[in-house]
């Protein structure tokens, strides 16, 4: 069965700090990739995604996500995080169609960013 | 204003009852999706639909029920014999399976 990992449960940065969170899936076949954000008190929203093309993909607020194909991964990067980053971040791959193409999560990984 | 609307914010159930989750579309998405949200967990699938009177189930299903009787619209029915339902529960839609989904606000339902 798919699965996602996240390596980090909780990560504790200061601003202007670098990030990298790790996404790791396992399905060998054609995926499609996201991250989501949750803000305290607010909507999950769509950070970035990845369909095809271009394995770096941008997103909003300054992120990027890298897609290795031989490693299975899509990790989150940003060089210099903010206060305003703190949230909690899921990676997420989608099921093929047959499977309804829900999304399988992984567990988040907590961002708190001390000012 | 286009999004998905969920209601209520906040829900209190006694034990027992069944309890109904609204989730209304207007973004005329095809596919809809209800997901389970439990801390250190991620998000679980608890049901799923491509298309109007139709729904399958995701991987959590057991004690709860859906209909999907207008493309706007996906109710969620937590039963009594959902074992553990207090939880934060996400609603989703897009325009086809597969496609990038969008999330709601959210309902987070406490058994008291």
């Amino acid at each position: 069965a798919q699965s996602v990992s996240q390596h980090n449960h909780h990560v504790i940065l200061s601003e202007a700090a670098s990030l990298e969170l790790g996404c790791n899936y396992s399905y060998g076949g054609t995926v499609n990739l996201f991250w989501y954000v949750q803000y305290p008190g607010q909507h999950l929203q769509l950070l970035l995604k990845y369909f095809s093309g271009d394995p770096l993909v941008k997103g909003i607020k300054g992120f990027e996500a890298e897609f290795i194909k031989s490693k299975f991964s899509f990790n989150l990067r940003k060089p210099s995080v903010q206060w305003s980053d703190t949230a909690e971040y899921f990676c997420a791959v989608n099921a093929p169609y047959n499977q309804g193409g829900k999304l399988i999560f992984g567990q988040g990984t907590e961002l708190s960013v001390k000012p | 204003d286009g999004g998905i609307t969920q209601s209520p914010k906040y829900l209190f159930r006694k034990e027992g009852q069944n309890v109904t989750l609204s989730c209304e579309q207007n973004l005329n998405h095809d596919a809809m999706y209800w997901y389970r949200q439990d801390p250190g967990q991620g998000l679980r699938l608890i049901y799923y639909s491509q298309i109007v009177n139709d729904f399958q189930k995701g991987d959590i299903a057991e004690g709860y029920s859906v209909s999907r009787e207008k493309k706007e619209s996906f109710p969620l029915t937590v039963t009594s014999a959902q074992k553990n339902p207090t939880a934060f529960y996400l609603c989703a839609s897009s325009l086809a399976a597969t496609d990038t989904q969008y999330f709601g606000p959210g309902t987070r339902l406490t058994v008291l």
